[in-house]
């Protein structure tokens, strides 16, 4: 199994819906984060959580919301969704440094 | 503004022939530089950790360097299943962000 999976891998939605990427690892790591991947923009950070009381927003965090249910599950949320939200979605876990990164294997997510 | 900027976008080349990808920064303070791969439908997956100039790692046919303005990562006599994206990324000890550049595309024909 991999220490980081993400849930669903391929989602098609329409835009106004609301929609939730999952993420869960087994790394035991305190540190998650979620990032989005568009071509020419490499990897910009959504969110983060230190622990599961530290909840942070990151450099684009707009028409998104997180919630880490656990230390092993992080979650983001899309409250409605908009085309131009249609990116590659990684979830990743670091150790206390916060500098070496575990990512998933990413979900494909396209609003229409 | 902290930035990373690798180059070139995308390299092609051919099995055996030897080449370097760039990824140069400029940043607050560097607490480390890291070199990911990633494949096409996969996350990045790390490759290299260097943290002050001068400083040399190597992994079977890839090698990383480290200057005070610039890394480099040489591939010496690539084969097909290096092809992938290769990310840098630093991380700063002015502001404690992790920056990621936008990657090199490398495609080696057999």
């Amino acid at each position: 199994d991999a220490d980081v999976t993400q849930t669903p891998r391929n989602r098609i939605t329409k835009t106004g819906k609301r929609i939730m990427l999952e993420c869960s690892q087994t790394k035991g790591h305190d540190r998650m984060y979620w990032y989005r991947q568009d071509p020419g923009l490499g990897l910009r950070l959504i969110y983060y959580s230190f622990d599961v009381k530290d909840i942070n927003k990151g450099e684009i965090s707009d028409g998104y919301s997180v919630s880490r249910q656990a230390q092993a599950k992080f979650s983001l949320s899309l409250e409605s969704a908009i085309p131009n939200q249609t990116a590659l979605y990684f979830c990743a876990t670091s150790d206390l440094s916060g500098q070496l990164y575990t990512f998933g294997s990413g979900t494909r997510l396209t609003v229409v | 503004e902290d930035q990373v900027t690798q180059s070139p976008e995308a390299l092609r080349l051919q099995e055996g022939e030897s080449s370097s990808l760039n990824c140069s920064y400029t940043v607050s303070g560097l607490r480390g530089l890291f070199w990911y791969r990633q494949d096409p439908g996969k996350g990045p997956e790390f490759l290299f950790t260097l943290y002050s100039a001068g400083e040399e790692k190597e992994k079977e046919r890839l090698k990383a360097t480290l200057t005070k303005k610039e890394s480099f990562l040489h591939i010496t006599a690539p084969k097909p299943e290096d092809s992938a994206t290769y990310l840098c990324a630093v991380f700063t000890s002015g502001t404690y962000k992790y920056i990621f550049g936008t990657g090199t595309r490398l495609k080696v024909l057999a």
